[in-house]
């Protein structure tokens, strides 16, 4: 059950584009659709963004999207604005188990 | 509105037990999947456990399989944790969070610290 790998930081500038990449396994990221991803802004509860890969539930904004190839998925977030600048997890469903990444902070400059 | 509502944290001993519990309104409790997760300070999201709709199906953590329980009272709308054995490594805000695949609503989490 090793956590997922994420890069410890991305940063960009407002309107810009960043992604944020999450690199599993075979047992997880690569058989699963299953991948999500959290938000989570200081000493609040995580947020989910996106769901199975590439879904965004209703009220996250367009500017949030998700894919996969093999092994990683990936988290791009577009037109960059102040209020993105948070910690960002992604997960995936393995089986039984579910496995978290390492988590990203995403600082906007 | 969902709302997931984490109680039963607190200052607890090494080797000493705690339980968590979780009341879910706003939503069918008895027809969603329920899990764990845990955040040790400044550090990243870790997941416990889940439990099925029923009950009759759980799977654990390795880190803490065999000295954590979950269970659930559909009765009552209520998730719990039972945590013995406890050591500083559980040290963490703990998540009660639905989902089917995915975490959709979490609650706001109950504090567990682990020290003498």
């Amino acid at each position: 059950q090793s956590a997922l790998t994420q890069p410890a930081s991305v940063s960009g500038s407002p309107g810009q584009s960043i992604t944020i990449s999450c690199t599993g396994t075979s047992s997880d990221v690569g058989s699963y659709k299953f991948v999500s991803w959290y938000q989570q802004h200081p000493g609040k509860a995580p947020k989910l963004i996106i769901y199975e890969g590439t879904q965004r539930p209703s009220g996250v904004s367009n500017r949030f999207s998700g894919s996969k190839s093999g092994n990683t998925a990936s988290l791009t977030i577009s037109g960059l604005q102040a209020e993105d600048e948070a910690d960002y997890y992604c997960c995936s469903f393995a089986g039984s188990l579910y496995v978290f990444g390492t988590g990203t902070r995403v600082t906007v400059l | 509105e969902v709302q997931l509502v984490e109680s039963g944290g607190g200052l607890v001993q090494p080797g000493g037990s705690l339980r968590l519990s979780c009341v879910g309104s706003g939503f069918t409790f008895r027809s969603y999947w329920m899990h764990w997760v845990r955040q040790a300070p400044g550090k990243g999201l870790v997941w416990v456990s889940r439990i099925n709709t029923d009950g009759s199906s759980t799977s654990y953590a390795d880190s803490v399989k065999g000295r954590f329980t979950i269970s659930r009272d559909n009765a009552k709308n209520t998730l719990y944790l039972q945590m013995n054995s406890l050591t500083a490594e559980d040290t963490a805000l703990y998540y009660c969070a639905r989902s089917p695949y995915h975490f959709d609503h979490w609650g706001q989490g109950s504090l567990v610290t682990v020290s003498s």
